[in-house]
This record gives C-alpha cells, sequence and structure tokens, in this order.
C-alpha cells in the first residue's frame, strides 16, 4: 500500500503561469515532508522541505504548503520556466524507526511550455 | 566535493545473469541508501545502511537481491539470479543527519535492463 501518493502523473503549463503539485500521505507518523526534481538520466535533487509544524515554507519561486488535518501538501511554483520541465517526487519521513528513511511518491512529470 | 558516484551506468545482461551494482557515498556520510525506480512503483526504498551496518532491508525484493557495505566509502547491491522484472534504475544515496530530515543526495543512478 502507498503512502505517500502523487495522483497526477502529469501536468502541463504555459511559462510565466503557476504549477500546482499534489501530494497525500496516509501515515500520521510522518511529519517531514520534502520535494525532489529529476532531470532526465540524473539521480533526484533536493529541491524544498517542510516540517510538519510549519504550514508553509518558501524559496524563491516554490512554495511548499502543508494541512496536516487532510494529509496533503502542495508546492507551488511561480513563475513556471522551461527549465522546470522534469519530473518532481514528493516525499516524507517520519521520528523513530522510520526516521531515517525517506518514503517518496510515484512522480509527477511537468512540461512547462514556452 | 564530487557527488554520490554510481557504476556502471547502464548495464544490459540476460535473465540469469549477476548483476553487481556499485556506489561510493559521498564522503563523511554515514548513511547510505539503495532505491530502485520503476514505472509502476516510483522510487522505492530497498535497503538503507548506517555507518556500514545495515538498518532496514524490509525493501529488497526476495533472497535474488543482496547489499554488502564493507566500509564507508563503497557499497554493492546483487541481484542473482536477475529476472526481466529486476529492469530498473537503482539509485544509491547518502546523508549525514539523522532522524530522516537530513538531504538525501543522490547518484546518476544505474539503468539495468535484464533481456
Amino acid at each position: 500500500d502507498q503512502q505517500v501518493k502523487q495522483n497526477s502523473p502529469s501536468l502541463s503549463v504555459q511559462e510565466g503561469r503557476i504549477s500546482i503539485l499534489n501530494c497525500d500521505y496516509t501515515n500520521s507518523m510522518f511529519d517531514y515532508f520534502l520535494w525532489y526534481k529529476k532531470y532526465p538520466a540524473e539521480g533526484p535533487t533536493f529541491l524544498i522541505s517542510i516540517s510538519s509544524i510549519k504550514d508553509k515554507n518558501e524559496d524563491g519561486r516554490f512554495t511548499v504548503f502543508l494541512n496536516k488535518s487532510a494529509k496533503h501538501l502542495s508546492l507551488h511554483i511561480v513563475p513556471s520556466q522551461p527549465g522546470d520541465s522534469a519530473v518532481y517526487f514528493c516525499a516524507a519521513s517520519g521520528w523513530g524507526a522510520a526516521g531515517n528513511k525517506l518514503t517518496f511518491g510515484g512522480g509527477t512529470r511537468v512540461l512547462v511550455k514556452p | 566535493d564530487a557527488g554520490v558516484i554510481q557504476s556502471p551506468r547502464h548495464e544490459v545482461t540476460e535473465m540469469g545473469q549477476e548483476v553487481t551494482l556499485r556506489c561510493k557515498p559521498i564522503s563523511g556520510h554515514d548513511y547510505l541508501f539503495w532505491y530502485r525506480q520503476t514505472m509502476m512503483r516510483g522510487l522505492e526504498l530497498l535497503i538503507y545502511f548506517n555507518n556500514n551496518v545495515p538498518i532496514d532491508d524490509s525493501g529488497m525484493p526476495e533472497d535474488r537481491f543482496s547489499a554488502k557495505m564493507p566500509n564507508a566509502s563503497f557499497s554493492t547491491l546483487k541481484i542473482q539470479p536477475s529476472e526481466p522484472r529486476d529492469s530498473a534504475v537503482y539509485f544509491c544515496a547518502s546523508t549525514l543527519l539523522a532522524g530522516g530530515t537530513g538531504e538525501l543526495f543522490f547518484g546518476e543512478g544505474s539503468r539495468l535492463t535484464v533481456l
């Protein structure tokens, strides 16, 4: 059973517009969430993270929102640029025995059209 | 500092053959992870080590898979015998911080094709 789900496998957006990527999780023990970006033939790279004590974290054009009650987080990219075209993975971790490993979602492929 | 280094980048083999994937983590990182990426399952954790000791191998699909970390700078993931369903991209990642808040640094991956 997938504990982290990204229900949209792909997203297409016009350059300059907002990209919104969604992620849902089921494990209430998760308390730290990350987004990774992956280009073809490369490994995933860290993009932005958020702790469960916050509901928003912003870094330049990237903002992550966390809704703990809904077990939902989202990544907003504003404005979207062609270089943002990549696969984005949502990931989650918790403390304790599972605290040292990340559980990833299936990924969302973003295409930003010029 | 060099990132996580994986080899080979590409491997094509025939069913039944042994496959060995290699990883050199970032120097000083004490956690090492092996992930597998497939279209169906996305990125799934196979096994991770802390200070060269396997901590959680619950993601290893079956006995055909084994992983070792003989020292702090080297790890292997072995599949014997390999099967077509093992075809995937295998990523190695390392990190320094414990508690799940440490950013994982990934290698470029090893793309395995089993015919």
